[in-house]
């Protein structure tokens, strides 16, 4: 069992670049999300998922899209990077029975946009 | 916005002390999760209260819960060394979303 994994652990882009950060999981879990980490300024919800084909916004989704085609995965676009965008980025999952679960986060993207 | 604010934003005790950080958060909740985040890793769930409880063990964690002051504890008693890490609280209000909130965290270093 390998829960959630996030690739890449580490990338460097430059203003005005494109990527996809990856995220899968094989806990067959329906709730996924993405963060962002800065410093002193906690995590902060980016996009989240109840379920394959079923996306929404959390309080951060500007320059960041994403999909969810299949349960097991749940990408991260940046469209054009920017400097502000430079941070760390966790994945995390749960079963979608009910908002009383634990999530299950992936060991995180660390970006850095030049 | 952040839900939960963790006090203090730092602390540093000696290897067998006991570790208390406070959560405090704004609005109503339907539960109250405690994140530990080492070093360069992703964040593991430690434990999780719901609102209509007041407090919780797991091991060497003790987790209370005020919801009239909106405010919650982590305990970690007989602390060790392998406890240094950042501890975050998260707040959730349920439902089929049940999207978390996470506060600003709290960096423990516990010295051998």
């Amino acid at each position: 069992n390998a829960g959630v994994t996030q690739t890449p652990k580490f990338q460097v882009l430059k203003t005005g670049q494109s990527m996809t950060l990856q995220c899968a999981q094989d806990m067959n879990h329906e709730y996924m999300s993405w963060y962002r980490q800065d410093p002193g300024m906690g995590l902060r919800l980016i996009h989240y998922s109840v379920g394959a084909g079923i996306t929404d916004q959390g309080e951060v989704p500007n320059g960041y899209n994403v999909s969810r085609s299949t349960t097991e995965d749940f990408p991260l676009r940046l469209l054009s990077a920017a400097p502000s965008q430079t941070s760390v980025y966790f994945c995390a999952s749960r079963p979608q029975t009910g908002g009383n679960q634990p999530q299950h986060f992936g060991d995180g993207t660390r970006l850095s946009i030049l | 916005s952040q839900q939960g604010e963790e006090d203090p934003q730092a602390l540093s005790i000696q290897e067998g002390e006991n570790a208390t950080m406070n959560c405090s958060y704004k609005t109503s909740i339907n539960n109250l999760q405690w994140y530990r985040q080492n070093s360069g890793r992703g964040l593991v769930h430690l434990i999780l209260i719901r609102s209509n409880e007041r407090e919780k063990h797991s091991g060497r964690l003790r987790v209370t819960l005020d919801t009239s002051k909106k405010s919650s504890s982590l305990l970690i008693t007989a602390s060790r060394a392998a406890d240094t890490a950042s501890y975050f609280c998260a707040t959730g209000r349920g439902g089929s979303q049940g999207n978390l909130i996470f506060g600003k965290g709290t960096k423990l270093s516990v010295k051998p």
